[in-house]
């Protein structure tokens, strides 16, 4: 099936710093959506955008919807050892609106 | 606001045993999603519930997979006979989405099955 292509597969970096990570698609995607999942857990909710161009944040963590509609960000500033885990993007196609398409996921760890 | 509930948490069962996992999802939610997630995978859907009407099982195995949503509400999948392969989380989350149209999922916490 589809996937979105999800940047990059893993992430080391040193408490504080800033992290990004994008997905991106062949096809126009009308939602994005960011999820966080950490071991033995389901994956959470961190940031839903509907619009183009739409930039939303929650906490430390800010994502944007493309104005080309086929990518979307995620940043987490000044990162801390809670951050640690897998970052998922989903995405609903245009062309089918019931499915969600996910990427492969970014995994990220932070040295304190 | 309760999350979505899944039982059991783990599961061990040998190959070609047969295995039920269950899912409560949010109250008024109307869909029910079921995914399968292999160790260093993203999740991949396996079945989609719009009350209890089926909108997508594609990719359900389904000479070995099955699943219920009777009253629209609470899922069962099942198992039967299980192989090694099957060895995954399988996560259960739900929308409100009543209109057909997908919205944001919300998980519950997963059952992590080992096939031996």
């Amino acid at each position: 099936g589809q996937q979105l292509n999800q940047s990059p597969q893993s992430m080391f970096i040193q408490e504080g710093e800033d992290v990004s990570m994008n997905c991106t698609s062949s096809s126009i995607f009308n939602t994005w959506l960011w999820y966080k999942q950490e071991p033995g857990e389901g994956p959470v909710l961190l940031i839903a955008l509907y619009k183009a161009g739409e930039l939303t944040s929650n906490g430390r963590l800010t994502a944007q919807f493309g104005i080309t509609r086929k990518d979307s960000f995620l940043n987490i500033s000044a990162s801390i050892p809670s951050d640690v885990g897998i970052y998922f993007c989903a995405g609903l196609n245009a062309g089918n609106n019931r499915k969600l398409i996910w990427g492969l996921g970014t995994s990220l760890a932070v040295n304190p | 606001e309760a999350g979505v509930a899944q039982s059991p948490r783990y599961k061990i069962i040998e190959k070609r045993q047969s295995v039920a996992f269950w899912c409560n999802p949010i109250s008024g939610h109307a869909t029910l999603y079921w995914y399968q997630q292999i160790l260093g995978q993203g999740p991949k859907l396996l079945i989609q519930f719009q009350n209890n009407g089926v909108v997508d099982d594609s990719q359900l195995p389904k000479d070995r997979f099955s699943a219920e949503r009777l009253k629209g509400v609470d899922s069962t999948l099942k198992i039967q006979p299980a192989k090694l392969e099957d060895s995954a989380v399988y996560l259960c989350a739900s929308s409100y989405n009543k209109l057909g149209q997908n919205t944001e999922a919300f998980f519950g916490q997963g059952t992590r099955l080992t096939v031996v």
